[in-house]
């Protein structure tokens, strides 16, 4: 089975400074798609970055950017030149490719951002 | 395009009763997801709509049942609902076959509470 794990339940940073968020999963397929997504206390789920496991590149989004480490199943993202906006929950989610596979989501780390 | 709403946002209910919740997805997505997020067991996949057939569902009891109309629209109910049915259930859609690649975009929520 797929698990997704988020060994940070809580998370700070001070604005304008940079953070990363931990994820690892566990799979045994080769094929796949990892997401971040955020939930502000709004609690509306927003797609922040993902990445397809066979596309060696990071993905970048803005400010935001992962470590994708395939063989470790590792899957970090980096927050730069955080903002106040950027607080929320993050979640790490895994996809197995294909049709008929659900999205399993990690447990969630809560980012801080100090002014 | 408009996003994916949910209604409605906040619901009451006994035990015993029974509730249904509605999710209009993003224009021309076909396929609806439902998710439950609890504190406790976090976000788990409840089950998958594509074409009016469920394509997917996750580890709930048979309580748990969704449909889905032609116009992709898609309803999810819960009978004899139990104090551990409290929950926000989010709905997120995805445009064409809504295979592992696409992106699931998320709806508000509607958040319930079972006295």
């Amino acid at each position: 089975a797929q698990t997704v794990t988020q060994s940070q339940p809580e998370m700070s940073v001070q604005e304008a400074e940079t953070v990363t968020l931990s994820c690892t999963y566990d799979t045994s397929e080769s094929d796949y798609y990892l997401f971040w997504y955020k939930q502000p206390p709004s609690r509306q789920m927003i797609l922040v970055i993902r990445q397809e496991a066979y596309k060696q590149q990071n993905a970048t989004e803005n400010r935001f950017s992962v470590n994708f480490q395939k063989a470790a199943k590792s899957f970090s993202l980096k927050i730069s030149d955080s903002q106040l906006g950027d607080a929320a929950m993050y979640f790490c989610a895994y996809r197995r490719a294909g049709n008929n596979n659900d999205m399993r989501f990690g447990a969630g780390t809560r980012l801080t951002v100090k002014p | 395009k408009a996003g994916v709403t949910q209604t409605p946002r906040y619901l009451i209910k006994t035990r015993g009763q029974q509730v249904t919740l509605s999710c209009s997805p993003i224009s021309g997505h076909r396929s609806v997801s439902w998710y439950q997020q609890t504190p406790g067991q976090g976000l788990q996949f409840l089950f998958e709509y594509f074409s009016e057939t469920q394509r997917n569902k996750g580890n709930f009891p048979g309580r748990f049942s969704g449909r889905q109309f032609s116009n992709s629209r898609s309803e999810m109910n819960v009978s004899t609902l139990e104090l551990g049915d409290s929950a926000l259930y989010l709905c997120a859609s995805s445009s064409l076959g809504g295979g592992s690649q696409e992106t699931q975009y998320f709806g508000p929520g509607t958040r319930l509470l079972v006295l």
